[in-house]
C-alpha cells in the first residue's frame, strides 16, 4: 500500500518569503513522486516529478523539491514567494514498474500576503 | 484549444436525475481516468482506462459508470445521482510509453446535487 501525508491543510507567507509544503509518503518500494498546483477554476497542471537519478528535482515557476529516502520526504519549496502562487498543491506518490495506482495527498492551500 | 476537455463545466441537478459528464482528448494517451475532488479529501480515483476494451474500478466507483466510446472519448455516468455525488470531477489521461504516472487533467466538471 502507499500513502500521502501533506502536513497542513492551509500556509500563509508574506510575498518574498519562503514557501516551504511539506510531504511525506509512504511505499514499500521506490517511488514516483510528484506535485500538482491546481490555481482557482483550473485543473491540475504537474510542477515536478521525481522518478529516477537526482534527489533534487526543479520544477516550474521556481519551485523545487527533494526526494529524502530516509526521511520519506518530498518537501516543495520556493526561496521567494510571488503572488501568483496562491494555489492548492497536491503531493502524489506511485510505485515504480509496470502499470500502479496514483496516490493524492489531501492538500494545501497556499495564501501569499502582500 | 485545451488537450483534455469536459463537458459541462457546471451542473445543478436533482437527486435521482441521470447525470452523465463527458471527456475528450487529443493528446494521442490511451489511458484516461475519471477523479472526484472533495475539500480535505484529495483527488480519489473512480474509473480507469487502458483502452476501449479495458475498463476498471477505483477507489470509489459505487454509484458510478463509465464508457469508453474512442480513444480519445471518456464518459463517467450517475445513474441515479445523490447529494453526497456533490463535487469536483475531473478527467485525466496519461501516457502508457512514458508510464510515468504524469497525468494530464481536464478544467474540471463541477456538479451539483440538489
Amino acid at each position: 500500500a502507499q500513502s500521502v501525508t501533506q502536513l497542513g491543510s492551509h500556509v500563509s507567507v508574506s510575498e518574498g518569503a519562503l514557501v516551504l509544503l511539506r510531504c511525506n509518503y509512504s511505499s514499500s518500494v521506490p517511488p514516483y513522486l510528484f506535485w500538482y498546483v491546481q490555481y482557482p477554476n483550473q485543473g491540475l497542471q504537474l510542477l515536478l516529478k521525481y522518478t529516477t537519478g537526482a534527489t533534487l528535482v526543479k520544477g516550474i515557476n521556481g519551485f523545487e523539491a527533494e526526494f529524502k529516502k530516509s526521511e520519506t520526504s518530498f518537501h516543495l519549496t520556493k526561496p521567494s514567494a510571488h503572488m501568483s502562487d496562491a494555489a492548492e498543491y497536491f503531493c502524489a506518490v506511485r510505485r515504480s514498474g509496470g502499470y500502479q495506482k496514483v496516490t493524492f495527498g489531501t492538500g494545501t492551500k497556499l495564501q501569499v500576503i502582500p | 484549444d485545451a488537450d483534455v476537455t469536459q463537458t459541462p463545466r457546471n451542473r445543478i441537478t436533482k437527486t435521482g436525475k441521470r447525470i452523465m459528464l463527458e471527456c475528450s482528448q487529443t493528446k494521442g494517451h490511451d489511458r484516461m481516468y475519471w477523479y472526484r475532488q472533495d475539500p480535505g479529501l484529495g483527488l480519489r480515483l473512480i474509473y480507469y482506462s487502458f483502452d476501449v476494451k479495458d475498463i476498471n474500478k477505483g477507489e470509489i466507483s459505487d454509484g458510478y459508470s463509465v464508457s469508453r466510446q474512442a480513444q480519445a472519448k471518456f464518459s463517467l455516468s450517475l445513474e441515479s445521482a445523490i447529494p453526497n455525488q456533490t463535487a469536483l470531477y475531473f478527467c485525466a489521461t496519461s501516457d502508457q510509453t512514458q508510464n510515468t504516472g504524469e497525468l494530464f487533467f481536464g478544467e474540471g466538471s463541477r456538479l451539483t446535487v440538489l
